[in-house]
């Protein structure tokens, strides 16, 4: 079974300061993604970032970047010079490779505010 | 090009009513997924469908929930005789058609449904 976990439920920030958000994972796949989603108080589902596990290098999109630590199950998200727009839910979400299903796991998710 | 739409994005009803819920995916999308989130939780994966085929309602509950994504209009999640249980934000997702095309969804607003 896959199964996603957000250690965290709430955390802060201050206005450009990084922060780091926790996620972790369980698999027997070798091969899936990864994804960080965020959802700001308008409900919408953005996503921010994702990354192929096959692919070692780790995904950078602008602040945002990940470390991916294969081995460990470990899929952290850190949010550089934090913004006040950066204020919303983060869902760490994991689907299978091809042919295993389509669906996503998604965690419980981290409510990340940033402090003026 | 527009996002995911999702409709209506409020929708309340009395308990024993039923609720439809409609989701039209991205343009050049053929393949719909319907997630569920209750309050303080992550999204939960339902079903996922192709056009005018259901290929994964292993998400779905058995009795009252049933979706479908026709050959011409939107997909439809339809939810009869609903309980307060029910009461969640739906959201629908879509991906692009090509292969191996499936590994990012896109999100839509969702629909807020509030069961009285």
């Amino acid at each position: 079974a896959q199964t996603v976990t957000q250690s965290q439920p709430e955390m802060s920030v201050q206005e450009a300061e990084t922060v780091t958000l926790s996620c972790t994972y369980d698999t027997s796949e070798n091969n899936y993604y990864l994804f960080w989603y965020k959802q700001p108080p308008s409900r919408q589902m953005i996503l921010v970032i994702r990354q192929e596990a096959y692919k070692q290098q780790n995904a950078t999109e602008n602040r945002f970047s990940v470390n991916f630590q294969k081995a460990a199950k470990s899929f952290s998200l850190k949010i550089s010079d934090s913004q006040l727009g950066d204020t919303a839910m983060y869902f760490c979400a994991f689907r299978p490779g091809a042919n295993t299903g389509n669906q996503f796991y998604f965690g419980t998710g981290t409510s990340l505010t940033v402090i003026p | 090009n527009a996002g995911v739409m999702q409709n209506p994005r409020h929708l309340v009803r009395r308990r024993g009513q039923e609720a439809r819920l409609r989701c039209s995916p991205m343009k050049g999308h053929s393949h719909v997924y319907w997630y569920r989130q209750l309050p303080e939780e992550g999204l939960k994966f339902m079903v996922y469908l192709q056009k005018e085929n259901i290929i994964d309602e292993s998400g779905m509950p058995k009795e009252r929930f049933s979706a479908e994504f026709p050959k011409e209009g939107p997909s439809i999640l339809r939810i009869q005789q609903v309980v307060r249980g029910d009461s969640a934000a739906y959201f629908c997702a879509s991906s692009p058609n090509y292969v191996f095309s499936t590994d990012t969804q896109y999100f839509g607003p969702g629909t807020r449904l509030t069961v009285l």
